[in-house]
């Protein structure tokens, strides 16, 4: 969706760098939310946002942090990146006043970590 | 968040009809049902949502029992390009303050000519 942008889209970096991935949004919304996804499995919720400032975990925020400074911006950082980090990185949004239709996703950054 | 559970594949032709079911026996009273579409390289896209009986829209049909132990998701006559992975989740409204998604690994649905 060209409303959610994520910067890089690709990107190789070595074992113990610190690397940000960038999000942006257009849509207005006010929830924010980081994904990974390993080869053949679903999406997996590192961290959520619902609001400039609120930060919650999701089900594997270990070796992750997170900063949402405005409303149209979701940042993820790997402190120390490891081999395992490897994966599909996805950027989404919602708005917490609409009932349907979930979340938007970015397009995906594609993080190597050798 | 409930824990569903849905095949892990299926192939079908174009111009036909794809039903995936999706079991979820714990879900709670309170939770939505919602399917998503993802293609190779891509984010998951939106496709329906409902709560109960039958949703109908541009894209699909999602059905659902009276027990809301399971689902339906139908595509109508399949194209090579609705050969995508499809996610199948329950969970509360967007608009909720404990709204979280959890994906499985989904039914790859295989379209061939």
């Amino acid at each position: 969706d060209a409303d959610v942008t994520q910067t890089p889209r690709n990107r190789i970096t070595k074992t113990g760098k610190r690397i940000m991935l960038e999000c942006s949004q257009t849509k207005g919304h006010d929830r924010m939310y980081w994904y990974r996804q390993d080869p053949g499995l679903g999406l997996r919720l590192i961290y959520y946002s619902f609001d400039v400032k609120d930060i919650n975990k999701g089900e594997i925020s270990d070796g992750y942090s997170v900063s949402r400074q405005a409303q149209a911006k979701f940042s993820l950082s790997l402190e120390s990146a490891i081999p395992n980090q490897t994966a599909l990185y996805f950027c989404a949004t919602s708005d917490g006043r609409a009932a349907y239709h979930g979340q938007f996703f970015g397009p995906g950054t594609r993080l190597t970590v050798l | 968040l409930a824990k569903t559970t849905q095949p892990i594949s299926m192939d079908s032709y174009e111009g036909q009809e794809v039903n995936i079911t999706c079991s979820h026996n714990n879900i709670a009273t309170n939770d939505y049902i919602t399917w998503y579409q993802q293609f190779p390289s891509q984010g998951p896209r939106f496709i329906i949502q409902g709560y109960k009986t039958k949703v109908t829209n541009e894209v699909a049909s999602l059905f659902i029992p009276a027990d809301r132990k399971s689902s339906t998701l139908s595509l109508p006559r399949v194209s090579l390009s609705d050969t995508a992975v499809y996610y199948c989740l329950v969970g509360v409204l967007p608009s909720s303050n404990d709204y979280k998604l959890s994906f499985g690994a989904g039914t790859t649905v295989t379209v061939r000519a």
